[in-house]
């Protein structure tokens, strides 16, 4: 039983424009969300988080929206970069719990 | 500097061995953890150590034991390895949740392992 989904395995996105990667949730006692991003190779690397007591979390080129009712969250990248091209990971967790619940991922791919 | 270290990089092996991978972090974290990422690059929590004592323990075979010798420490024992092994093992750690509820995770570079 998956309780966090991406459902689009592959993105790709014109450098300058915006990148939008998508995250469901099933789990209603998830109250803490994050995203990572994972090059080839090296483990995954923290992006940004957002508590459920958000709606938006903003940090640098990256914002995270969290939508509770639809238990919905996305991330923003603006403008996206080559350098944006990899693998991003949404995840959830219970704040003050160890156990982080991953998505399967999306692949973005930057086209120069 | 590296954060969270793990080592070997690659470990290829036969069915049946037995088998360490080694993490260590020097960022003071009092949390670790494994993750499992299996053929389908779903990344799964195994095992979880709060200075040293074991707070996680998703249903994992007993052929793997978690070992954490100090809390700059832990590792990964796999006994009689079965082809289903084969994944990238990742180590991670974290500030302790209760002083730091929504702490991130820091994630070492993973080890690939692969059994023949």
């Amino acid at each position: 039983d998956q309780q966090v989904k991406q459902n689009s395995p592959s993105l790709s996105v014109q450098e300058g424009r915006i990148s939008i990667l998508n995250c469901d949730y099933t789990n209603s006692m998830f109250d803490y969300f994050l995203w990572y991003k994972k090059y080839p190779a090296e483990g995954p690397t923290f992006l940004i988080s957002i508590s459920s007591i958000k709606d938006k979390n903003e940090d640098g080129r990256f914002t995270v929206f969290l939508n509770k009712s639809a238990k919905h969250l996305s991330l923003h990248i603006v403008p996206s970069q080559p350098g944006d091209s990899a693998v991003y990971f949404c995840a959830a967790k219970n704040f003050g719990n160890e156990k982080l619940t991953f998505g399967t991922g999306t692949r973005l791919t930057i086209i120069p | 500097d590296t954060a969270v270290s793990q080592t070997p990089k690659y470990l290829v092996t036969q069915m049946g061995n037995d088998k360490s991978i080694k993490c260590e972090q020097n960022l003071g974290h009092d949390t670790m953890y494994w993750y499992k990422q299996d053929s389908k690059k779903f990344l799964k929590i195994m095992f979880s150590y709060n200075n040293k004592e074991l707070i996680i323990n998703e249903t994992v075979p007993n052929r793997f034991s978690p070992k954490s010798p100090d809390k700059a420490h832990l590792n990964l024992h796999i006994n009689s390895l079965e082809l289903g092994d084969s994944a990238v093992y990742f180590c991670a750690s974290s500030l302790d949740v209760w002083t730091s509820g929504g702490s991130e995770q820091f994630f070492g570079p993973g080890t690939r392992l692969t059994v023949l």
